[in-house]
């Protein structure tokens, strides 16, 4: 299957402290996906981003796509401690073929 | 939240027996996925259908097979559970397959498999 670089893998910051992270790929897709997961929970869609360049807020989310198709970044702002799970990047190809990255394990100290 | 649930939420098996999970849907979606998550693999799709009857094969199918009678419901089996399909198994829907916000999945809560 497609291969998605996600990093960092983890990541231990203070609340209130801004937080990065990004996913790439070798392959192009046509949709990038950004889910956090709770412990015991299934993923839950943050932001969904269908065009390259876009640029899409949810809050204190912000997330872009790329505009080479290639790659994604999610930034966190302002951080809280329900902040704290693995976020999972996601990209689609087509009709059915989604594929995920391997997390981003956020913990948030307050 | 959209209406998915699993079942069961907990399973511990042996070796060699067959196991059955069901993935249930109140959204009326038609299409629906089974994943599988590993540590250092994310989610990996295992077989998903686009109708009743129409199922067709992921990246990780071997050892698994599924059947989807109504659309409300989307089950997973293993015909004779191995160690290695030990796993946290996700079901997800769609209204419809591909990009744009029609094709975003959406989640179940999840089962945990353990195969002993």
């Amino acid at each position: 299957g497609q291969q998605l670089n996600q990093s960092p893998q983890s990541m231990f910051i203070q609340e209130g402290e801004d937080v990065s992270m990004n996913c790439t790929s070798s392959s192009i897709f046509n949709t990038w996906l950004w889910y956090k997961q709770d412990p015991g929970e299934g993923p839950v869609l943050l932001i969904a981003l269908y065009k390259a360049g876009e640029l899409t807020s949810n809050g204190r989310l912000t997330a872009q796509f790329g505009i080479t198709r290639k790659d994604s970044f999610l930034n966190i702002s302002a951080s809280i401690p329900s902040d704290v799970g693995i976020y999972f990047c996601a990209g689609q190809t087509g009709a059915n073929n989604l594929f995920f990255g391997t997390g981003t394990r956020l913990t948030v100290i307050p | 939240d959209a209406g998915i649930t699993q079942s069961p939420r907990h399973k511990v098996t042996e070796t060699g027996t067959p196991v059955t999970l069901r993935c249930h849907q109140t959204e009326n979606h038609r299409y629906m996925y089974w994943y599988r998550q590993d540590p250092g693999h994310g989610l990996r799709l295992i077989h998903y259908s686009y109708g009743v009857k129409d199922t067709d094969k992921g990246e990780v199918s071997d050892g698994y097979s599924v059947s989807r009678s109504k659309t409300e419901d989307f089950l997973l089996t293993l015909e004779s559970a191995t160690s290695s399909q030990t796993s946290v198994y996700f079901c997800a829907i769609s209204q419809l397959p591909g990009q744009g916000p029609q094709g975003t999945q959406y989640f179940g809560p999840g089962t945990r498999l353990t195969v002993l």
